[in-house]
């Protein structure tokens, strides 16, 4: 059975930095595109961004709200996949999915609540 | 990059079907096939439903199905149930690495 499991959410103040995690098992991690997903509360899901396999040049790709931001990574070692997000804004407390796809995501973590607040 | 257009709301009596439009542009659902669909139960995480305009994942009921036409896509929901009461969002590539979602569709069953 495929699991992804989030952790690192919390409360952080405008400006900070967070760390979330994605574990992932029962899935060849290695070989998979994965993505970062967000949902504010009440509101709709928007998609955060992208770190391909490296297989396929491992590259990642983000949305304009957080690009120079967020930033992506992945340790293949660990079954892992990580979001750094630093100069945290009021406007990035959301809920913070991650799933394995891109344009189809199949599985999805039960997602760590990140809020900025002072 | 703006949100896909959705209805708000849609909604049908038990047995009937209900379908839900996603509006785009020739930069995302007109210009590829890669537009999935997404339910969401209140405080769950998103599933999968329809992937590439209108495969389903193993698993999903036949009852569900999606289609394109231009820049609008289609997801119908055939014999509703209680429980396919949800949100519903569609999703788009939208060229360059990039991806879009729509704004979300409440369906009730009356």
């Amino acid at each position: 059975e495929v699991q992804l499991v989030e952790s690192g959410g919390g409360l952080i103040k405008p400006g900070g930095s967070l760390r979330l995690s994605c574990a992932v098992s029962g899935f060849t991690f290695t070989n998979g595109w994965m993505s970062w997903v967000r949902q504010a509360p009440g509101k709709g899901l928007e998609w955060v961004g992208l770190i391909k396999a490296k297989n396929d040049g491992g590259t990642t790709h983000y949305a304009a709200p957080v690009k120079d931001r967020f930033s992506i990574s992945r340790d293949d070692s660990k079954n892992t996949l990580y979001l750094q997000m630093n100069s945290l804004k009021s406007e990035d407390t959301a809920v913070y999915y991650c799933t394995i796809g891109f344009w189809n995501g199949r599985n999805w973590g039960q997602g760590t609540l990140v809020t900025v607040s002072s | 990059q703006s949100a896909l257009t959705q209805p708000p709301s849609a909604s049908g009596s038990p047995g009937q079907s209900v379908t839900i439009s996603c509006t785009g542009t020739s930069s995302d659902v007109g210009g590829y096939n890669y537009v999935s669909w997404y339910q969401q139960h209140p405080g769950k995480a998103p599933k999968l439903m329809i992937y590439e305009v209108s495969k389903r994942p193993s698993g999903v009921p036949d009852r569900f199905s999606g289609s394109k036409s231009g820049n609008t896509a289609s997801l119908t929901v055939s014999g509703l149930q209680a429980e396919d009461e949800a949100d519903y969002y569609c999703s788009s590539y939208a060229g360059i690495n990039n991806l879009v979602f729509g704004i979300g569709t409440k369906v009730t069953v009356l």
